[in-house]
């Protein structure tokens, strides 16, 4: 069974251009889960999305925004580059939001993304 | 809001030793508790989880932890570690319902011959 695949592997861009990342999830999740990993801030929760709608985001400023698709993958798209957004961003991937417990996340690889 | 926090940002230990990390969490509720490792380069790959019962939870790779209530901490533990081992292991805390996890730092552990 394939696992979480994230697209492209390295991304370079310069300050104030735009930046798409995308995530494919494991065959029958339907949440998808951004993070990123920057130096020296650890990993902090960006975005989840579950069945198409925006469910939870971290304390991170309107230009980055994501979607998901009908399929189930999802997109991050960060907006007016600046050079702190230099970071790893993760995607992860669950079985559907279930109210009373908890589904495992699992890890695809990583976006890695320098902005110059 | 929960928190997760790891105290050890780097470790070093002998090929060979017992290895300790340590995590303390700030949850309301029961957390559910994770720890994840990962090798350079690489994304996060899930080593063991507390959602309930015994406190004493084992996980792949020969790791295990110890949900202490009482000290609110998650511990990770591996009675002999090998130079496979050197990678960076997180700490995080799951909440009920909204499945988003929280991670502390981060400690990165060295092994040395």
């Amino acid at each position: 069974e394939a696992g979480v695949t994230q697209s492209p592997t390295h991304l370079i861009k310069t300050r104030g251009q735009q930046a798409t990342l995308r995530c494919s999830p494991i065959s029958g999740h339907t949440s998808v889960y951004w993070y990123q990993q920057a130096l020296g801030l650890g990993l902090q929760f960006l975005l989840w999305y579950d069945e198409g709608e925006e469910r939870n985001r971290g304390n991170f400023p309107p230009r980055f925004s994501g979607r998901q698709f009908p399929n189930y993958s999802s997109e991050l798209n960060v907006n007016a580059l600046e050079l702190e957004d230099s970071a790893l961003y993760l995607c992860a991937s669950s079985l559907a939001r279930a109210v009373d417990t908890y589904n495992e996340q699992f890890f695809g690889p990583g976006t890695r993304l320098t902005v110059l | 809001a929960q928190s997760v926090t790891q105290p050890d940002i780097h470790i070093t230990v002998s090929e060979g030793a017992s290895l300790e990390l340590r995590c303390n969490y700030s949850y309301g509720a029961t957390p559910y508790l994770f720890w994840y490792v990962q090798s350079p380069g690489q994304g996060l790959q899930l080593l063991l989880k507390y959602f309930s019962g015994d406190t004493l939870v084992q996980g792949i790779k020969g790791f295990e932890a110890e949900f202490k209530r009482s000290q609110s901490s998650f511990n990770l533990r591996k009675p002999s570690v090998h130079w496979s081992d050197a990678a960076e292991y997180f700490c995080a805390v799951g909440s009920r319902g909204y499945s988003t996890l929280t991670f502390g730092k981060g400690t990165m552990l060295l092994v040395s011959p």
